[in-house]
Parts: C-alpha cells; structure tokens; sequence
C-alpha cells in the first residue's frame, strides 16, 4: 500500500538556519504530494502542495519539489524563525476518487532564538 | 480559514460508553474525512464520506461507525468505548477529488478511562 517516510526528530536548530525535512514516499499511480504544519493545540493546516512531477510548492518561505525519480518531496526553508516551532506532516494521496490521505508519523521541529 | 467546526473539542468518558463526534462544515463541501491522531502514527483515516448517506472504511474503521443525513455535518460514533480509542480526532473536508486538497478542524481531544 501507500506509504510516506519522514524523519521524526525532533529536529533542533537554531535561528536564522537552513532546514531540510526529508520526506519519501511509496505510491500506486502518480501521487499528490503535501506538507501540512501543526502548531501546539492546534489542528493541521496546509503549508504547500504539488500535484504532478518536478512540481514546485511554496509559502511562507518553504518549499518542496515533487521529484518523481527518487519518490521525494523534501520540505526546505532558507532562515527558519523561532514561529516555525511546530510538527511537520508529508502526506499524499494517490489517484482519483475520495481517498483519504496518507500521512507519515510528523516531524517535530524546535527552533531556539 | 475553512469552516469547519468540531464539538465537543475535549471529552472524558468511561470504557463501555457510547461516544459521538460531531464535525460541522460551512462550505458546502462534498467530501469528509475523520482521523485519529496517535504519537508515533501520524494521522490515520478511520471513515469518509463522498456525499449524503455516502460512506466508507478508512485504515481504521474497526469499533467506529459514521452517519452524515446532511452535507454540513459528519459523525463519528464509539458504540462502546475503548482505552484503545483515547486520542486525538480530527475531521477534515475537501471539495474536489482532483487533488484532494483537505482541510481539517481544530480536534477533539477524547480521553477514555
């Protein structure tokens, strides 16, 4: 079946570094590909998607490239803020119809002043 | 922000009792989604719904049971609660199939002694 493999953390840098969250992912057919944050007590909200090969998604200064030949899409950020403190989630969904998404296990990212 | 409200946003309840979860949306949106959040698990789809009186399993889907009779509303029924049913809830929406683009509520917490 489908699968999204992300790393876990938690991830810990500090601020003004660069960051890269690797996500991988294993899929039927020809995927969408996204990345969804999740602030403390808080639901899931949409960073960026892209939905066909080479793709790029961005917002807010992160970005992600849908890259078909090594089945990844890693998450990426310049100069992270200590506001970007927060879970990473790499989710796809394969296919048509009303599947539900497939979501790896969130990365936990901890940004220090 | 989507309109998606979810209620009750926290509840203790004791093992063997009947819990409902109850996600109200204000965008018209066909498709509805519930999930259960889990360290270590990510998120996990349990049901979904393509349309009014429209269902399916998700990943999940055993000791829950679903009903939407309107396209605003969408619940989620523990016949007989579990400590294995302690967790996070999410509900989420999505309006096209084409790329699947869900957006969630804010979660019910669900504590089950």
């Amino acid at each position: 079946g489908d699968s999204v493999t992300q790393m876990e953390g938690p991830v810990t840098l500090s601020e003004e570094a660069f960051l890269t969250i690797n996500c991988t992912y294993t899929a039927t057919g020809y995927p969408s590909l996204f990345w969804y944050v999740q602030y403390p007590g808080e639901g899931l909200q949409l960073l960026l998607k892209a939905t066909k090969a080479d793709d790029k998604g961005s917002n807010k200064g992160f970005e992600a490239t849908y890259r078909k030949e090594t089945t990844s899409f890693h998450l990426e950020k310049g100069s992270v803020q200590v506001s970007d403190s927060a879970v990473y989630f790499c989710a796809l969904v394969a296919g048509g119809g009303a599947d539900g998404l497939t979501f790896g296990k969130g990365t936990h990212l901890i940004i220090q002043p | 922000d989507a309109g998606i409200t979810q209620s009750p946003r926290h509840k203790v309840t004791e093992t063997g009792t009947p819990v409902t979860l109850r996600c109200h949306q204000t965008e018209n949106h066909r498709y509805m989604y519930w999930y259960r959040q889990d360290p270590g698990h990510g998120l996990r789809l349990i049901h979904y719904s393509y349309g009014v009186k429209d269902t399916d399993k998700g990943e999940v889907s055993d000791g829950y049971s679903v009903s939407r009779s309107k396209t605003e509303d969408f619940l989620l029924t523990l016949e007989s609660a579990t400590s294995s049913q302690t967790s996070v809830y999410f509900c989420a929406i999505s309006e096209s199939t084409s790329y699947n683009e869900q957006f969630f509520g804010p979660g019910t917490r669900l504590t089950v002694l």
